[in-house]
């Protein structure tokens, strides 16, 4: 099956740095990745489609300046979470869209 | 009102036993269903999708209501191997074919 990769799989970082999360398919070409959320025991949440070549769309109540998507290339987009809050700690994980959704591994992040 | 909504368990159930989850949807022109298997600390796997003739893998069946606007899920014949939570997922036709999680289910199989 298709294969997505997600870089890093854990990240630490002090409150108020910038943090950049990777998301790859690694033997298909993706024109649309989704980015979403989980925090602990609850479901994913969808942020933000994310479209090679043009701006993401954001879900309500998803901060657009605050989460950054970059979809430059049919294999590679990336979430920049900036100036984050131990509050912004999750589990964020992208999917490629080819037939099905292609979830990636998945991004720990804690901000202390 | 959330778009997917399930019981979150635990459901807690012997090997060998029989145990169904339900989930229901708000949105009644959703067209796509799927149970999806997430495994502690790791990303969600598709378990099946969900038809309206309902559809069965081996030990596991899955059935659609529209009247209703739930689907299930029914594993037969437990293993410890099938402890991890089911999240149902739809698609928002509305949109840009848009997966909606529900919270997913717990399910713990016991020696």
């Amino acid at each position: 099956g298709a294969v997505v990769s997600q870089h890093p799989s854990r990240v630490i970082c002090k409150s108020g740095t910038s943090v950049k999360i990777e998301c790859r398919s690694l033997d298909f070409q993706a024109t649309t990745m989704f980015w979403y959320r989980q925090f602990p025991k609850k479901s994913l949440m969808l942020m933000a489609t994310s479209n090679e070549g043009s701006k993401a769309t954001y879900e309500q109540g998803v901060e657009k300046d605050k989460f950054l998507i970059n979809h430059a290339s049919l294999t590679l987009s990336t979430l920049t979470v900036t100036s984050a809050h131990p509050e912004d700690s999750s589990f964020y994980i992208c999917s490629a869209k080819l037939n099905e959704q292609f979830f990636g591994p998945g991004t720990r992040l804690t901000v202390l | 009102r959330k778009e997917v909504e399930q019981d979150p368990g635990p459901f807690n159930v012997p090997e060998g036993a029989t145990v169904a989850f339900n989930c229901t949807y708000s949105n009644s022109a959703s067209q796509s269903f799927f149970w999806y298997r997430q495994d502690c600390r790791k990303e969600p796997k598709l378990l099946m999708s969900v038809y309206s003739s309902g559809n069965e893998d081996g030990r596991f069946t899955a059935q659609l209501n529209r009247a209703s606007q739930y689907i299930s899920l029914l594993i037969r014949d437990s293993k410890l191997s099938d402890s991890a939570t089911y999240l149902c997922a739809v698609i928002d036709q509305t949109g840009a074919n848009n997966l909606f999680f529900g919270t997913g289910t717990r399910l713990t199989v016991i020696p």
